[in-house]
C-alpha cells in the first residue's frame, strides 16, 4: 500500500534563513510522482514542486527544490530564504505514474516563518 | 474558466438533510478528483473522474456519499443524509489528463458545517 509520512507537525524558521520540511513516501509501484503543494491560511492549494520517480536531477522551482533520496526513499522540500509569506501548511503527495487516481496526501507540516 | 470553481463555497445543514456541492474543472481538463479535509487534517481521497472511464470510487466513506459528472465538464458531489462527522472542507481538483502523474489544480474549496 502507498503510504506518505511527515513528521513535522510543526516548523519554525527565521525569515531569510533555509528550511527543509521533511517526507517520506512508502510504495512497490517502480513508477511514481511526488508533489508538494502549500495551503496558506486561506485554504487553497497550491502547487509548488513535482518530481517523477525516474527524474535524475532533483526538481528546482524558485526558492523551491526537492531533495529526491529514491533509495531512502524521501523527497524533502527545501524552501531558500524563507519569506513571512512562507508561512503555512505544507503537504506532501503521491501519485502512482500508471493514472493519476487516488493520490495520497501526507498529514502536513504547519511552516511558520519569524520576522 | 481561469481555475477550478466551487459552489457553494460554504454550506451550513442540518443532520439528515442532503446537500449537493458543485465543481466546474478547468476547461479542457479531463480529469476530476474530489478530496474531503477535516479541520486541521490532510487531504483524504474520494473519487476520481477520467474522461469516459469509469470513475474510482474507492475512497467514498459510505454509501451515502455519491459523485457524478456530466458531459465529462462539471461534478456534483452528493451527500444523503448529512452526519455531522461529514463536516470538513470538501476540495476538487482537475488536471489535462494527458500524463500518468499529473499537477492537480485545486478549486477553492467548499466548507460543510452539519449541525
Amino acid at each position: 500500500a502507498q503510504k506518505i509520512t511527515q513528521t513535522q507537525p510543526g516548523m519554525f524558521v527565521q525569515e531569510k534563513e533555509a528550511v527543509t520540511l521533511d517526507c517520506t513516501y512508502d510504495t512497490s509501484d517502480p513508477s511514481y510522482g511526488l508533489f508538494w503543494y502549500k495551503q496558506p491560511s486561506s485554504g487553497e492549494m497550491i502547487f509548488l514542486i513535482y518530481q517523477g520517480s525516474y527524474d535524475q536531477q532533483n526538481a528546482t522551482e524558485g526558492r523551491y527544490s526537492l531533495n529526491f533520496q529514491k533509495a531512502r526513499k524521501s523527497a524533502n522540500l527545501v524552501i531558500s530564504a524563507s519569506q513571512l509569506g512562507d508561512s503555512a501548511m505544507y503537504f506532501c503527495a503521491m501519485s502512482r505514474f500508471t493514472g493519476g487516481f487516488k493520490t495520497i496526501f501526507g498529514a502536513g507540516t504547519r511552516l511558520f516563518v519569524k520576522a | 474558466g481561469a481555475g477550478v470553481s466551487q459552489s457553494p463555497s460554504n454550506k451550513v445543514t442540518e443532520k439528515g438533510k442532503d446537500v449537493e456541492l458543485r465543481c466546474d474543472p478547468i476547461s479542457g481538463h479531463t480529469a476530476l478528483y474530489w478530496y474531503r479535509q477535516s479541520l486541521g487534517q490532510g487531504l483524504e481521497f474520494l473519487i476520481y473522474f477520467q474522461g469516459n472511464s469509469a470513475p474510482d470510487k474507492s475512497g467514498l466513506p459510505s454509501d451515502r456519499f455519491s459523485a457524478e459528472r456530466t458531459g465529462g465538464s462539471v461534478s456534483t458531489l452528493t451527500i444523503q443524509r448529512t452526519q455531522q462527522e461529514d463536516s470538513a472542507v470538501y476540495l476538487c481538483a482537475s488536471s489535462s489528463g494527458l500524463a500518468g502523474v499529473e499537477t492537480q489544480y485545486f478549486g477553492p474549496g467548499t466548507r460543510l458545517l452539519v449541525l
